[in-house]
């Protein structure tokens, strides 16, 4: 596609339910990241994808997050039990070489856990 | 380890003045230093980056920043503000001798722009 699509755009979720959120990056791009935006923050890194290999998940806050790129082009990133800590933008942003120099971002998920 | 700070988390100006929004950076190794603009409910977009060839950087918008290894700074500038310009900037590093490196933000400067 022309860019990074992520879905869904919001998400409500009350406190312990779980929530996936799915990144769509650029075809072609080799490398995938997820970052954390809380509210009035610049954005936190959680995972590191090279094709589907997740390489660094230093990031990733507690083991109720998990993130997969199985074939190597969608991403998902799951949070089992959600806490109210939980809620912030979610942001998805790829690039078409290894690593970080130029990401294009998408709009990213709005979490909100009630 | 690397690290940024922005130094100010909201700057004003009237539209047509000077904008300077401040990057200090912490690195270890010869860093690459990028700004990215933030507009309300969209994703990062890339201004400029810095990647060890000039140290004068030109981006997009009429925006340019200077690194400063001396000072361990890479502010950014711009002569004239525009109504537009109105966003959230973050400045970012990314370790360059790192092939799985990551981006590290700064908190984040809003910029208001007074017609």
């Amino acid at each position: 596609g022309a860019g990074v699509s992520q879905s869904p755009r919001y998400k409500v979720a009350k406190r312990g339910q779980d929530v996936a959120l799915r990144c769509d990056p650029i075809s072609g791009h080799v490398s995938l990241f997820w970052y954390q935006q809380a509210l009035g923050q610049g954005p936190e890194f959680l995972t590191y994808f090279q094709n589907e290999a997740q390489l660094d998940k230093s990031g990733l806050p507690s083991d109720r997050f998990f993130a997969e790129r199985p074939e190597g082009s969608v991403s998902t990133l799951k949070i089992q039990r959600t806490q109210q800590e939980d809620s912030a933008v979610y942001l998805c942003a790829s690039s078409r070489r290894s690593g970080a120099n130029v990401l294009t971002f998408g709009a990213g998920s709005r979490l909100t856990v009630l | 380890a690397q690290s940024v700070t922005q130094l100010g988390s909201h700057v004003s100006v009237s539209e047509g003045a000077l904008v300077l929004l401040r990057c200090n950076y912490s690195s270890s190794v010869p860093p690459y230093l990028f700004w990215y603009v933030q507009y309300p409910n969209q994703g990062l977009q890339l201004l400029l980056k810095y990647t060890s060839a000039a140290t004068l950087v030109k981006g997009i918008n009429g925006f340019e920043a200077e690194f400063k290894k001396s000072e361990t700074s890479f502010h950014l500038t711009k002569p004239s503000a525009h109504m537009s310009d109105a966003a959230e900037y973050f400045c970012a590093v990314s370790d360059r001798d790192n092939q799985g490196g990551k981006l590290i933000f700064g908190q984040g400067t809003e910029l208001s722009v007074k017609p």
